[in-house]
């Protein structure tokens, strides 16, 4: 079953902050984080594995609520390279597939 | 910076024909991964691959699709006989260990006539 991302789409200007949810109903053993431009590969963010762990990498950070099954990306001071749509990939206990959530789309403007 | 490469970037196959899509993943990298994408849609996971065999499959992978690695490099996507709905963007991805960051390649597009 594929995990829920909030909100479906997401406009900022330039320096705004924004959180984009990812939520399973299933368990979780690890979160990662992709961004993908139009037409070109998903990029791999951050991963975050069970135990409720928070990263980061520059301006953006994320979460992970292993009772709510439940991750958080955090997007602050938005920067227009931003843009694109942002993908949670969610790994159950005992699989090594990443199921995709439908995705986010952010847009940073000027 | 090392990198999964794929080819070809676009195949325009005529229904019913047979596919071969290409991807050698990053050297170390021991887990190879091909997902699809639709067309303004999400990324699906088709079929993981561990130890020169298939370790988990969706239920989009039928029996039309088959995985190999048939050297040290390379990790071909065959498709027996393509329909419409093949349609799509395929990626393959490779990860050095389970539960570590998946490496995308940059896709095939495919498109069926």
């Amino acid at each position: 079953q594929q995990p829920v991302q909030s909100p479906q789409a997401v406009i900022l200007r330039e320096g705004e902050d924004a959180v984009i949810n990812c939520s399973s109903s299933k368990a979780l053993y690890s979160v990662h984080w992709y961004r993908q431009k139009h037409g070109e590969a998903p990029v791999f963010l951050m991963i975050l594995l069970k135990g409720g762990e928070q990263k980061g990498h520059e301006k953006i950070s994320a979460s992970f609520n292993e009772k709510k099954q439940q991750s958080s990306l955090y997007l602050t001071a938005s920067q227009l390279s931003y843009s694109g749509t942002y993908f949670c990939g969610t790994e159950g206990t005992g699989r090594r597939a990443l199921t995709f959530g439908s995705g986010t789309r952010l847009q940073v403007q000027p | 910076e090392p990198e999964v490469t794929q080819t070809p970037s676009h195949q325009v196959t005529q229904m019913g024909q047979e596919v071969i899509l290409r991807c050698v993943p990053i050297s170390n990298h021991l887990y190879f991964y091909w997902y699809r994408q639709i067309l303004g849609q999400k990324v699906e996971f088709l079929v993981s691959f561990y130890n020169n065999e298939i370790s988990e499959k969706s239920e989009i992978f039928d029996d039309q699709f088959s995985v190999e690695r048939p050297d040290g490099s390379n990790f071909t996507l065959k498709i027996r006989s393509t329909k419409l709905e093949d349609s799509a963007m395929y990626f393959c991805a490779s990860s050095r260990q389970a539960n570590q960051p998946q490496h995308f390649g940059d896709g095939t597009r495919l498109s069926i006539l």
